[in-house]
Parts: C-alpha cells; structure tokens; sequence
C-alpha cells in the first residue's frame, strides 16, 4: 500500500546544530504537511507544501517538496531547545493524508 | 489553543467492551477526521467526516465507526475492544472535506484496553 518513509524515528543534535530530516513516499503526492508534535501533546500544523520544487521558510525552518512530489525535507538551522520534538510529515494522496512515522530531535545536554 | 475539545481525555476498559469517544470541531470547520496514534508511532487515519458523511476510511475494520452531528460535533465508536486498540485517538478539524488542508487537533483521548 501508499507508504511515507521517515527514518531514522530519532536523532541527537547538540544544540546549535542544524537538523535535516527527509520524508519519502512511494507514490507521487498532491501535496504535503509537517506538523510538530511536542511530548505529552498533539500534532500541530507547521506548513502545507503543493507545487512541485516547492520552498517554504519559517524563521530558522526551511520546508521543500521535491520535483516528482514524492519527497520532502525539513531543514532546522541552529537548533533551540524550544525546537524538541517528533516532527511528522504527512503526505495527501488519492484523498488520504498519509502520515509517516516521525523523528524526534532530541538536544544533547 | 486549536478550539478542538476531546473527551474524555482518558480512559480504561477490558476487552470486550464498547467505547465512545467525542469531539467537538472548532467553530466554521466542517469536517472531522479521526486518527489512531499507538506509542512511538505516528497517526493513522481511521475516517474522516464531511458534513456528516464518512467520505474516507483507512485500514480498520468495522468494529470502528463513528458519526458526525449536524453541528459538525462528532463521535468516534469501538466495539469488541482488543488489546491492541490501546492508544491515543486523536481528532482533528478543518474545512473542505477529502481535499482539505490544515489540520486542528485536540488533546486526544488516550485508551488503555486490559
């Protein structure tokens, strides 16, 4: 079936590092979502990403569809604190928003 | 604050038993989608609701229905829970049924079967 790939599931930084995770799907996309869900907490909408070669930025995130529409990267430049987390991207095809497992960034003492 | 209310927050039961679990949407969405969120994995859409119809499922069987009111409010149902339906269940509003795009979540309501 429609699969979106994420790994590795976690990933130690210190902490002004900078983070990159990579989400692929074995189907072309009509679009795709990242959310953040702190622990304890909810998934929250970070950014919805549609056009093929698609580049978003929010402050220190930088968000970007590939040309096929089958993958997707997120970029954090400097890590804080603030940015712990599992970020998942979600993938809509056929109607269906299609989540991947997330990773968790995890700053390093 | 994403206006999207889920109760109850959590909750025990055996196995065997039927469970019901409610949302309310935020204010102008008209569409609820329900997802399954097991420990250290990521959600997993069980269906969605648009204007009180189901108008998607994902891989669950039928034991998992639901129903959507018409002030778009909605209600989530297990029947014969198994151990393996212990989870977070997580609800989620927006506007414009299947191609919609943001998603509100609420807290969500964590299940533990024993």
């Amino acid at each position: 079936g429609q699969q979106v790939m994420q790994i590795p599931q976690y990933q130690h930084v210190q902490e002004g590092e900078d983070f990159t995770r990579y989400c692929n799907s074995s189907t072309t996309l009509s679009n795709t979502q990242w959310y953040k869900q702190r622990p304890g907490g909810h998934p929250v909408f970070l950014i919805q990403l549609v056009k093929s070669g698609e580049v978003k930025k929010q402050k220190r995130l930088t968000f970007q569809f590939g040309e096929a529409k089958k993958n997707s990267s997120l970029h954090i430049t400097a890590t804080q604190t603030t940015d712990v987390g599992t970020y998942f991207c979600a993938g809509r095809s056929n109607y269906q928003l299609i989540w991947g497992a997330g990773t968790k960034l995890i700053i390093k003492p | 604050e994403t206006g999207v209310t889920q109760s109850p927050t959590h909750l025990i039961k055996t196995r065997g038993q039927q469970v019901t679990l409610r949302c309310s949407s935020q204010s102008g969405h008209n569409t609820v989608s329900w997802y399954q969120q097991a420990l250290g994995q990521g959600p997993q859409f069980i269906f969605q609701y648009y204007r009180e119809e189901e108008n998607g499922r994902g891989n669950f069987p039928p034991r998992f229905s639901g129903l959507q009111f018409p002030n778009y409010s909605s209600e989530l149902n297990v029947n014969a829970l198994e151990l393996d339906d212990s989870a977070l269940y997580l609800c989620a509003s927006s506007r414009g049924g299947l191609t919609t795009g943001e998603l509100f979540f609420g807290e969500g309501s964590r299940l533990t079967v024993l």
